[in-house]
């Protein structure tokens, strides 16, 4: 697609829930990176894919976090046994390295915004 | 570890007027990279500009220049003739060029620019 893209936009969850959330990346961009953005906060690395595998999960905040991206494209983060401090806002980008003078510069989807009660 | 700071957390500005959000920065790195995004309120981060460490002279997109002074660890964005749609949120953010490719972001400012 033209742009990278997050499904759901805004998911309501009750504590405890399992919730997953998907990204598609622009076509060809071969990294992916999972952001969460806090109220009032700048977003805060999560996980960073370079093809299928996870290069960097050093971001993921505890066990009940987990994200794939089985065949190099979509990426789903899995968030198990959700607790309210997990709502945020889950913001995916993806990137192909080069494109600014060496600069690797991130296209962020609009997010999917996570509400846990 | 690589830190941002951005102290301003909201700002007002005339329309037509420039205006400089700051932006400070620590890294132990030698190389890296620095960024600034504009958030409006549909939540999607948009990449203005871009700095190389090594760059010799001060990045300029359009609109958007960016005051780098390595020295004194700063990278303020300044944006000329300020647009009623230029207000959301704006942030400064950090790549180490060392292999490390996430991004540091610092808390943002708010810009909100007067008719």
């Amino acid at each position: 697609g033209a742009g990278v893209s997050q499904t759901p936009s805004n998911k309501v969850t009750e504590k405890g829930k399992y919730v997953e959330l998907r990204c598609d990346p622009i076509s060809g961009h071969t990294a992916l990176y999972w952001y969460r953005q806090s109220l009032g906060q700048g977003p805060e690395f999560l996980i960073y894919f370079q093809g299928t595998g996870a290069a960097d999960d050093s971001g993921l905040p505890n066990d009940r976090f987990f994200a794939v991206r089985p065949e190099g494209s979509v990426s789903t983060l899995k968030i198990q046994r959700t607790e309210r401090g997990d709502s945020a806002v889950y913001l995916c980008a993806s990137s192909s390295p080069g494109t600014l003078s060496g600069a690797n510069v991130l296209t962020f989807g609009a997010g999917s915004r996570l509400t846990v009660l | 570890a690589q830190k941002i700071t951005q102290t301003q957390p909201g700002m007002f500005v005339q329309e037509k007027e420039a205006v400089t959000l700051d932006c400070t920065y620590d890294t132990s790195d030698p190389s890296y990279g620095l960024f600034w995004y504009k958030q409006p309120s549909s939540g999607e981060m948009i990449f203005l500009i871009y700095q190389g460490s090594y760059d010799q002279q001060n990045a300029t997109e359009g609109r958007y220049s960016l005051n780098f002074q390595k020295a004194r660890k700063s990278a303020n964005l300044v944006i000329s003739a300020s647009q009623l749609g230029d207000s959301a949120m704006y942030f400064c953010a950090m790549e180490s060029n060392f292999g490390n490719e996430k991004l540091t972001f610092g808390t943002g400012t708010r810009l909100t620019i007067i008719p």
